[in-house]
């Protein structure tokens, strides 16, 4: 079974710090996610990335920047925490579809990270 | 607004009673999937039909998909206490660079 695995399942942060959130998968997946989970906003996609040091923008970037240095890792970073990121995120990985970005593909989850950020 | 958007948002049946529920979408599609989450945990991928499927099954589940109508459903025939969790589901828009998007999910309490 593909293992997801997230670094924290709870993070407290202050406002202005620089957050680091750490996924790592086991099953030499070529595609990484970073998710965003919101009461009543379902799932919104930050970043991903389909190679090693490639990444694409999702549907809500600002804020965010992520980096992939080895095939297993895939790290999201928020420069500034701000209260309005306080969240569940969910990093996801799967192998590629058709065209290179998963979508034909089942998509695998971690456990989620809840960060507050107060 | 989102891509795919569950109806019911909550649904609540008695065990041994089947649940149902559908996802609508706005835009082609190359598929579209289902995903379970239980409380507090990460989505599991529960089943993926394509754009050129009608109907799919896979144990107690079954998803029909018609593209006429951009809908889809999902029935849990039999459902237990352990199905109780959200079930959300996810398209593959074919204009949206093929990312999976999300709709904001059925939460379904199965009472023992």
């Amino acid at each position: 079974d593909v293992k997801v695995t997230q670094s924290s399942r709870y993070l407290v942060k202050r406002t202005g710090e620089k957050v680091f959130l750490e996924c790592v998968q086991d099953m030499d997946h070529e595609n990484m996610f970073w998710y965003r989970q919101d009461p009543g906003l379902g799932l919104r996609l930050i970043y991903f990335s389909y190679d090693v040091k490639m990444k694409e923008k999702g549907d809500i970037p600002e804020g965010y920047s992520v980096s992939r240095e080895k095939k297993e890792r895939f790290s999201l970073i928020l420069e500034s925490a701000s209260t309005n990121q306080t969240s569940m995120y969910l990093c996801a990985s799967s192998l590629p579809g058709q065209s290179g970005a998963g979508y034909n593909s089942p998509l695998h989850f971690g456990n989620g990270t809840r960060l507050t950020v107060t | 607004s989102q891509q795919g958007e569950e109806d019911p948002q909550a649904l609540s049946i008695q065990e041994g009673e089947n649940a149902t529920m559908n996802c609508s979408y706005k835009t082609s599609i190359n598929n579209l999937q289902w995903y379970r989450q239980n409380s507090g945990r990460g989505l599991v991928h529960l089943i993926l039909i394509r754009s050129n499927e009608r109907e799919k099954h896979s144990g107690r589940l079954r998803v029909t998909l018609d593209t006429s109508k951009k809908s889809s459903s999902l029935l849990i025939t039999a459902s237990r206490a352990a199905d109780t969790a959200s079930y959300f589901c996810a398209t593959a828009p074919k204009a949206a660079g093929n990312k999976l998007t999300f709709g904001g999910g059925t939460r379904v309490l199965v009472k023992p």
